[in-house]
């Protein structure tokens, strides 16, 4: 089976720019978490979804948004691009929320904001 | 809130040494998961276990052993006789049952193992 996949895998863009990331959760996974992960660090929960509902949300500003599609894919978007959003985005996905399923990521969209 | 610290950034180990990874956490809930990842150069993190505050078990899965101590909030990290392909970032992670796949993760420790 394949694993969780995302697009692009990499990414420039400039500041004041918006960016949309996508990712395919494994089949059969419903829930759908996204990551931040800036260089050097952990990572940093930003979103989940579950049965295409948000069921939470990190410490991000409200320029990211993010959905969750009747085929539990998911999207990521960030606006008005900062330097500080160049990071590695990763995506990951779990069967569901209740039993706090190991989540399985994908290799990640490395952002670079110029 | 909930915290997860790996204290050490770094470890260097030539190969066929063990190696101890420390995670400390701290948190209200009584009950949580936690979970160690592997971070290869490849970037892509890889699930190595997941374990329930309730299970105190150490556990061994070939190379890879864990250490869970509640009473330290400890869960602790050892890979026995190491090789050079276990060189990675590895993350302790937490994640509280009211929460459900939203992973507080520490800051990582890289280990690096010669030849």
């Amino acid at each position: 089976d394949a694993g969780v996949t995302q697009s692009p895998t990499h990414l420039i863009k400039t500041r004041g720019q918006h960016v949309t990331l996508r990712c395919s959760p494994i089949s059969g996974h419903k829930s759908v978490s996204w990551y931040q992960q800036v260089l050097g660090q952990g990572p940093q929960f930003i979103f989940q979804y579950y049965e295409k509902e948000e069921r939470g949300r990190g410490n991000f500003p409200d320029r990211f948004s993010a959905r969750q599609f009747p085929n539990y894919s998911s999207e990521l978007n960030v606006n008005a691009l900062l330097l500080g959003d160049s990071a590695l985005y990763l995506c990951a996905s779990s069967l569901e929320v209740l039993q706090n399923y190991e989540q399985y990521f994908g290799p990640g969209t490395r952002l670079t904001v110029t | 809130a909930q915290k997860v610290t790996q204290a050490q950034t770094e470890i260097s180990v030539v190969e066929k040494e063990d190696v101890t990874l420390d995670c400390v956490y701290e948190t209200r809930d009584t009950t949580y998961y936690l979970f160690w990842y592997k971070q290869p150069p490849s970037g892509e993190l890889v699930f190595l276990i997941r374990r329930n505050s309730f299970d105190e078990q150490n556990e061994i899965s070939g190379r890879y052993s864990w250490n869970f101590q509640k009473s330290t909030s400890s869960f602790n990290f050892t890979i026995t006789a190491s090789q050079v392909v276990d060189s990675a970032v590895y993350f302790c992670a937490l994640d509280l049952k009211a929460a459900g796949n939203k992973l507080t993760f520490g800051g990582g420790t890289r280990v690096l193992v010669k030849p």
